[in-house]
């Protein structure tokens, strides 16, 4: 049982690159979850979906697409990679969206730069 | 958007200290969450909160939900150099009952240096 995992961990892209990261969780979890983490801005949820087959924006969706591949996957694009992108992200599954007892799990994150 | 207000922004404590950091928020949520970050790692939850008052352990952690729902804390007590990290609270609200309109708010977070 590994829990949620993302790949790359680390990442370097250059301006107007695109790349996709990707999150798979094996817990059976019908929510997953996106969010950026910058420096003294705490965790900032970027795209959520709350079962398999939505999608939904967060509090920073600009400059991001996603997917949710089937339950287990939830994919985050970058079709144009900006400066403005370098940040650590962080994948997240809860069994549902909001509920007593479901709870988030995080991965270990993807640390990328844009140059 | 929601702004939660967390504090303090980084202690320097003595092993053994008990510790004790909040947040605040000008919005009303219906659940507060606290986790834990280390270094190169994502966060763990430490403790969920779901009702306002409600006050809850997990070992030397105590957090409460504020009356008003605005707020909440979180204590350590006796504090251990394995505490050092990052604190995260958090603010969860779900507006609707299908998936659209779900906020989860974090605040900035609190640096936790334990000196042993």
């Amino acid at each position: 049982n590994a829990g949620v995992t993302q790949t790359p961990k680390f990442q370097v892209l250059k301006t107007g690159q695109s790349m996709t990261l990707q999150c798979a969780q094996d817990m059976n979890h019908n929510s997953m979850y996106w969010y950026r983490q910058d420096p003294g801005m705490g965790l900032r949820l970027i795209y959520y979906s709350a079962s398999e087959g939505t999608t939904d924006k967060g509090e920073v969706p600009n400059g991001y697409n996603v997917s949710r591949l089937n339950k287990r996957e939830f994919s985050l694009r970058l079709e144009s990679a900006a400066p403005s992108q370098t940040s650590v992200y962080f994948c997240a599954s809860s069994f549902r969206l909001v509920r007593v007892g479901d709870t988030q799990y995080f991965g270990p994150g993807t640390r990328l730069t844009v140059l | 958007g929601q702004q939660l207000n967390q504090s303090p922004q980084s202690m320097f404590i003595q092993e053994g200290e008990d510790v004790s950091m909040n947040c605040t928020s000008s919005s009303i949520f219906n659940t507060w969450l606290w986790y834990k970050q280390d270094p190169g790692e994502g966060p763990v939850l430490l403790i969920a909160l779901y009702k306002a008052g409600e006050l809850t352990s997990n070992g030397r952690l105590t957090a409460q939900f504020g009356i008003t729902r605005k707020d909440s804390f979180l204590n350590i007590s006796a504090s251990i150099p394995s505490d050092v990290g990052i604190y995260f609270c958090a603010g969860q609200l779900r507006l609707n009952s299908g998936g659209s309109n779900y906020k989860l708010t974090f605040g900035k977070g609190t640096l936790l240096t334990v000196n042993p």
